[in-house]
């Protein structure tokens, strides 16, 4: 069955510094999503792509974070510098374009802002 | 922003008895999903009712959606040790282009 890959699974930084994560999509999927989660909160929009366009990124913080997808393809999530607040699960989803479509997620990459 | 809110944020249940969350919205919507999450784990999605929907079975889940009301509530019947996990609604608003929002979830705990 195709899944969502993202990878790392688990990043530990010290404040300041730059992290980046990957994601790939499930092939064919025009749609992809990365999301913050906080513990114990839910998932939070942080940019949506629609093949390499981006169509959403009013939460992203555009002063540390960017996301490109340059193919259409994969996509790369980064923010520099790190702050301590960054601190939590990045999460990927990718969909089919359409109405009512469901969104499958990776794994995540948990992280952690020393 | 989140719009939906569920509740109860958590809910501790023997195995074998039904559990009910809620879920409730602020704006009008083109679906509803409900999703799952393990600890620590990426999401899963249970099941989709459409705005015109009003209830949806799948398997040992049953979804209702009142829109008049802006709620919707999911109910796992005959619960099993494995459904412990945490249980997000979430709202594909109208005219967001698929952005989904979601609430802060409830947690479920079924004890064997």
């Amino acid at each position: 069955e195709a899944e969502v890959a993202q990878s790392p699974r688990y990043k530990i930084t010290e404040k300041s510094q730059a992290v980046a994560f990957w994601c790939d999509p499930i092939s064919g999927h025009a749609t992809l999503y990365w999301y913050r989660q906080i513990l114990g909160q839910g998932p939070e929009l942080l940019v949506q792509f629609q093949d390499e366009s981006v169509v959403d990124d009013s939460q992203l913080p555009k002063d540390r974070f960017s996301a490109e997808r340059l193919k259409g393809v994969d996509s790369t999530l980064k923010i520099q510098p790190a702050e301590l607040g960054d601190s939590a699960m990045y999460l990927c989803a990718s969909s089919t374009y359409g109405l009512y479509n469901e969104q499958f997620f990776g794994p995540g990459t948990r992280l952690t802002v020393l | 922003s989140q719009q939906g809110e569920e509740d109860p944020q958590a809910l501790s249940i023997q195995e074998g008895e039904n559990a009910t969350m809620n879920c409730s919205y602020k704006t009008s919507i083109n679906n509803l999903q409900w999703y799952r999450q393990n600890s620590g784990r990426g999401l899963v999605h249970l099941i989709l009712i459409r705005s015109n929907e009003r209830e949806k079975h799948s398997g040992r889940l049953r979804v209702t959606l009142d829109t008049s009301k802006k709620s919707s509530s999911l109910l796992i019947t005959a619960s099993r040790a494995a459904d412990t996990a945490s249980y997000f609604c979430a709202t594909d608003v109208n005219n967001q282009g698929g952005k989904l929002i979601f609430g802060q979830g409830t947690e479920l705990s079924v004890k064997p």
